[in-house]
Parts: structure tokens; sequence; C-alpha cells
């Protein structure tokens, strides 16, 4: 198992500005991944993050909007940039690896524009 | 690429009763299967999960699924809900790619147990 600590926990900014959100995980991982859950919704993958490499976003997500760092095997940040409303949601870390079949979650930031 | 269908976005029952939530995903290549559950205000927790093996599937709390190939469809079942059990239940899927596995979530399954 892998347990992830993801900071900040909860937030609420203005819009306009931007916020990093951290993840941090016990073990060395190959991949990390950066959900959002808009209220009532289900997950939507915003991103996978390789260490040494560029992320590769999935469709309707941007690396000048979500840019992520993945600095070594184990912790990684999501920046939501230029927030509006509309980026108001839940955000969750996960882990998984070549060798896991299994995905490990944070326990999210909620964030909230206003 | 794969999708998962959650029937049913809500699911009122009154405690003690059974309850089935429904998943049903595509998918043209060998997929795991998962059951997340997400208690208010809280991270997702894993279930129960299908790798291979046996279709029934036991997991935490009571819960099992059963994998039906011909049908496509991994349904969560409990046979005595409790007022703990309140939550959003998620359905995914994960392929194994050349780099790892991607999971892909239902709408999830909103689970209220009535006293």
């Amino acid at each position: 198992s892998a347990v992830i600590s993801q900071k900040p926990s909860r937030d609420i900014c203005q819009r306009g500005t931007s916020l990093t959100i951290q993840c941090q995980v016990d073990s060395q991982v190959t991949m990390m991944f950066w959900y959002r859950q808009q209220p009532g919704q289900s997950l939507t993958l915003i991103a996978t993050a390789n260490q040494g490499s560029e992320a590769t976003y999935e469709s309707g997500f941007v690396i000048d909007k979500f840019p992520i760092s993945r600095p070594n095997l184990t912790f990684s940040t999501l920046t939501v940039s230029n927030m509006s409303p509309e980026d108001s949601s839940i955000y969750l870390c996960s882990v998984g690896g070549v060798r896991s079949t299994e995905a490990f979650f944070g326990q999210g930031t909620r964030l909230t524009v206003v | 690429a794969q999708s998962v269908t959650q029937l049913d976005s809500q699911v009122p029952v009154f405690e003690e009763a059974p309850v089935e939530l429904r998943c049903n995903y595509s998918s043209s290549v060998s997929v795991y299967l998962f059951w997340y559950v997400q208690y208010p205000n809280q991270g997702l927790q894993l279930l129960l999960k299908y790798l291979s093996g046996s279709t029934l599937v036991k997991g935490i709390n009571g819960f099992e699924a059963e994998f039906n190939k011909s049908q496509t469809s991994f349904h969560l079942r409990k046979p005595s809900v409790h007022i703990s059990d309140t939550a959003e239940y998620f359905c995914a899927v994960s392929s194994r790619g050349n780099t790892g596995n991607q999971f892909y979530f239902g709408t999830g399954t909103s689970l209220t147990v009535i006293p």
C-alpha cells in the first residue's frame, strides 16, 4: 500500500490567483496522477506525472492552466493557475505503478474560488 | 478507451436491508475492476478489486462484487446495510499500459441508509 499526504486540505482563494497543491508519498512510485472532482461528479483525470519527463495531460486540460512538477519519485505538485469560480473542486493526488494494480488516493484538496 | 457506467446516481435503502449498486463497463481489452468508497469530506478508499480468478470478490465492511464478463458488469452488493455505509461509491476500471495502469471512474452512486 501507499500513504499519500496532500496539502493543503482545503483553501479559499480569490479569482485570478494561483494555488499549488503538494502531494507526498511514503514510497517511491513511477507514476502519479492528478484528478479533479467537481461538486456532485466523479473523478476526472487531469494529467499523469512521471519523474524525469513532462506530464501528460488529458483532453481539456492544458499545462498553462495546470502546471505540474515531479522532481523525484515521492513528490509532485499541481498548480491551479489564474483561478475562476469554475475551478472550485476537490483535487486528488493518486499513485500507481507498473507493478501496482491498485490506485491509492490522498485525502484531497477542497478548493473554493471566490 | 474504457468507460464505466453506474446506472443509479442515488440509492436510498433502509437500514439492515440488502443493497446492490450497479456498474457496467466497456472495454476491448482485459481490465481490472474496482469499487471505491468516499465518505463525506474524505478521500477514496478501496472496497474491493477484481484482478483475476474467482468472479466473486469479497471486500471490506461486508461488501462483495461479482464480475460478469459476458454482461461486462461488476455489481456491488451487501446483504444488510448499516447507517455507516452512507457514502458515495465509485466503480472503476483500469487497464495495463506500457507505463502503468490508468483508471477510469464511473459517475458515482450516492448510497443513503435510512434508519
